[in-house]
């Protein structure tokens, strides 16, 4: 089975520009999250799609935003990109139910995407 | 909402040493609990879950964790540890209403000397 596919894999983009990262889950994975990781930070949670409804909200700005499309596929956004948006972006999706009808909390994320802003 | 803390931010053990990370974790009710680990330029792998039953659980690579309810802990740790092992260890929970609401702790960074 694929892993979850993040693209690209790096970018650079100037202050003020917009961005758009693409994830695809694993085959069967309904359930996609996104995670902004910095070193001064850490792993921040940054939403959750499911079914093409965003369930969870982390506490970031409005510039931050995503989509879920009917194939699972999901791509977050950022507008008007700030020096502190340069961080590495993890997508992880989820069965959300295991094969035998039990709710998993497991995460199985990309290799991410990573983001430097000029 | 729930929360993480790992106390070590950088550990470094000798090759075939036994290992220890420690994490603790706030949720008002029980948690489901997990250790993620990280590779350099690399996402996160799961290393073990913890849902319910059994407290001690085992996991891949030849890690463990155990479930210390009354101490809010779930400590990773490895009898000997592999260079390979070098790594950043992540500790995470998540909620049972939720649990794709997952929190990560900081994060201890792993260093094995030869």
């Amino acid at each position: 089975k694929a892993g979850v596919t993040q693209t690209p894999r790096y970018l650079i983009k100037t202050r003020g520009q917009q961005v758009t990262l693409s994830c695809s889950p694993i085959s069967g994975h309904r359930s996609v999250s996104w995670y902004q990781q910095t070193p001064g930070q850490g792993l921040q949670f940054l939403f959750e799609y499911f079914s093409e409804t965003q369930r969870n909200k982390g506490n970031f700005p409005g510039r931050f935003s995503g989509r879920q499309f009917s194939n699972s596929r999901s791509e977050m956004n950022v507008s008007t990109l700030e020096l502190g948006d340069s961080a590495l972006y993890l997508c992880a999706s989820s069965p959300v139910r295991d094969r035998n009808g039990r709710r998993t909390g497991e995460l199985f994320f990309g290799e991410g995407s990573r983001l430097t802003v000029l | 909402a729930q929360s993480v803390t790992q106390p070590d931010i950088h550990i470094t053990v000798s090759e075939g040493a036994s290992l220890e990370l420690r994490c603790n974790y706030s949720y008002g009710a029980t948690p489901y609990l997990f250790w993620y680990v990280q590779s350099p330029g690399q996402g996160l792998q799961l290393l073990l879950k913890y849902f319910s039953g059994d407290t001690l659980v085992q996991g891949i690579k030849g890690f463990e964790a155990e479930f210390k309810r009354s101490q809010s802990s779930f400590n990773l740790r490895k009898p000997s540890v592999h260079w390979s092992d070098a790594a950043e260890y992540f500790c995470a929970v998540g909620a049972q209403n939720n649990n794709n609401d997952m929190r990560f702790g900081a994060g201890t960074r792993l260093t094995v000397k030869p």
